[in-house]
């Protein structure tokens, strides 16, 4: 079976470029997640997603990023305008039915913002 | 006030021995989960073991359980017979409620490096 799937893996861009960070979730899983990992902050929630809508989007750190999940099989993450201090590695995961089941991690996308 | 605390950055273990990372948690929330993941240095994250806080019996997993001392909010992961595959960082995370609302909170994980 896929897990979770994330693309592009590695991103390298300049400041004050857009970003677009993608996600396919586990086919059938309900729940997705945007987490950011810096060594600094450690991991952080950014935003989920029950049922393709937004329930907390809390962690967001400003404005410039948003999200979006037009159907149960697709998430974006942007950033617009980049700034260095977004480098991070950005995490997607999924997970399906009651909130006691675990969540699926994808790979990973490691952003650098020169 | 952190929800979950895991005071040891790194940890070292002989391979073959057993070895306790040491995860506490703060919530008011009667009905929580709380959950151990695995990122080895490939970067993925993995999971591990997970203990509800109904659960009356401490979770296994193979070689992982879960020391789940409710009245304390610790939540240790026990690793048995460590092997070197095990070394990586390890992350407690825990869920407070229930339903859509809830969402998961990690600690700051715990570097484990199995020696020979």
């Amino acid at each position: 079976d896929a897990g979770v799937i994330q693309s592009p893996r590695h991103e390298v861009t300049e400041m004050g470029q857009e970003v677009t960070l993608r996600c396919k979730p586990i086919s059938g899983h309900n729940s997705l997640f945007w987490y950011r990992q810096t060594m600094m902050r450690g991991l952080e929630l950014l935003i989920y997603f029950n049922n393709n809508v937004p329930i907390d989007d809390s962690g967001m750190p400003e404005d410039r990023f948003s999200a979006k999940m037009p159907n149960a099989s697709f998430s974006t993450l942007k950033i617009q305008p980049s700034e260095p201090r977004d480098s991070a590695v950005y995490f997607c995961a999924s997970s399906f039915g009651s909130s006691y089941n675990e969540q699926f991690f994808g790979p990973g996308t490691r952003l650098t913002v020169l | 006030a952190q929800k979950i605390t895991q005071t040891q950055p790194g940890m070292f273990v002989q391979e073959k021995e057993a070895v306790t990372l040491d995860c506490t948690y703060d919530t008011s929330d009667p009905s929580y989960g709380l959950f151990w993941y695995k990122q080895p240095s490939s970067g993925e994250m993995i999971f591990l073991i997970y203990q509800g806080s109904y659960d009356q019996q401490n979770a296994t997993e193979g070689r992982y359980s879960l020391n789940f001392q409710k009245a304390r909010k610790s939540a240790n992961l026990v690793i048995s017979a460590s092997q070197l595959g095990d070394s990586a960082m390890y992350f407690c995370a825990m869920r407070e409620g229930t339903g859509t609302a809830s969402k998961l909170t990690f600690g700051t994980g715990t570097r484990l490096q199995v020696t020979l």
